[in-house]
């Protein structure tokens, strides 16, 4: 029930093109989830979260699409760059606490 | 405000052998967690101190060990060093006040035990 499952492992898109992560949860008590950029030899970095209550949060190229009833949560990039290439994890919490993270997405966009 | 730092930032060490990792987490935050970051198993959570006391604790042998101080600033401590353990570590730390769930990472101590 903690687990997050998170696909594909790996994607390669176009430059210009969307990139499309996707994840999914089991338990019900989660209330923060939140998308992690992580490049090489480096900290995962905060991109953008959202809480339950709402369906949809974007902030620039980057929105997350959020399905409650699904218990299912995605990452769009829109208009896609190579400097977008970088590990992407999604991640669910409760309570402030309680991070469960996804095994990660590798996401290389070619020029 | 300055981010989350982790020192120290390279480690080698042998089998056998402990070590312990610094965090200093973004100031004002009381919160910090640690995982393990290794290519086979992803990000796996350690444990989470707040305010001096171990809050949440993951399924690690108790090889693992950790503290914070009072100024927040936190250390991780492995004994007896094995091949396995060789990983990335990441500090996060939060505020957890005001509703905010946002956790920060440091850049990590890269651990490679020989």
């Amino acid at each position: 029930q903690q687990q997050v499952k998170q696909s594909p492992q790996s994607l390669i898109v176009q430059k210009g093109g969307i990139s499309i992560i996707n994840c999914a949860y089991e338990n019900t008590a989660f209330d923060y989830f939140p998308w992690y950029q992580q490049f090489p030899g480096k900290g995962p970095a905060l991109l953008i979260a959202i809480r339950p209550d709402v369906s949809e949060k974007k902030e620039g190229r980057f929105t997350i699409s959020f399905n409650k009833s699904a218990k299912q949560f995605s990452l769009h990039i829109m208009d896609s760059q190579p400097g977008d290439s970088a590990t992407y994890f999604c991640a669910a919490s409760y309570y402030g606490q309680n991070f469960v993270f996804g095994p990660g997405t590798r996401l290389s966009v070619l020029p | 405000k300055a981010g989350v730092t982790q020192t120290p930032r390279y480690l080698i060490k042998t089998r056998g052998q402990q070590v312990t990792l610094s965090c200093s987490p973004i100031s004002g935050h009381r919160s910090v967690s640690w995982y393990q970051q290794t290519p086979g198993q992803g990000l796996q959570f350690l444990f989470e101190y707040f305010s001096e006391t171990q809050r949440n604790k993951g399924n690690f042998p108790g090889r693992f060990s950790g503290r914070q101080f009072s100024n927040s600033r936190s250390e991780m401590n492995v004994s007896t060093l094995e091949l396995g353990d060789s990983a990335l570590y990441l500090c996060a730390s939060s505020s957890t006040s005001g509703g905010s769930n946002e956790q920060f990472f440091g850049p990590g101590t890269r651990l490679t035990v020989l």
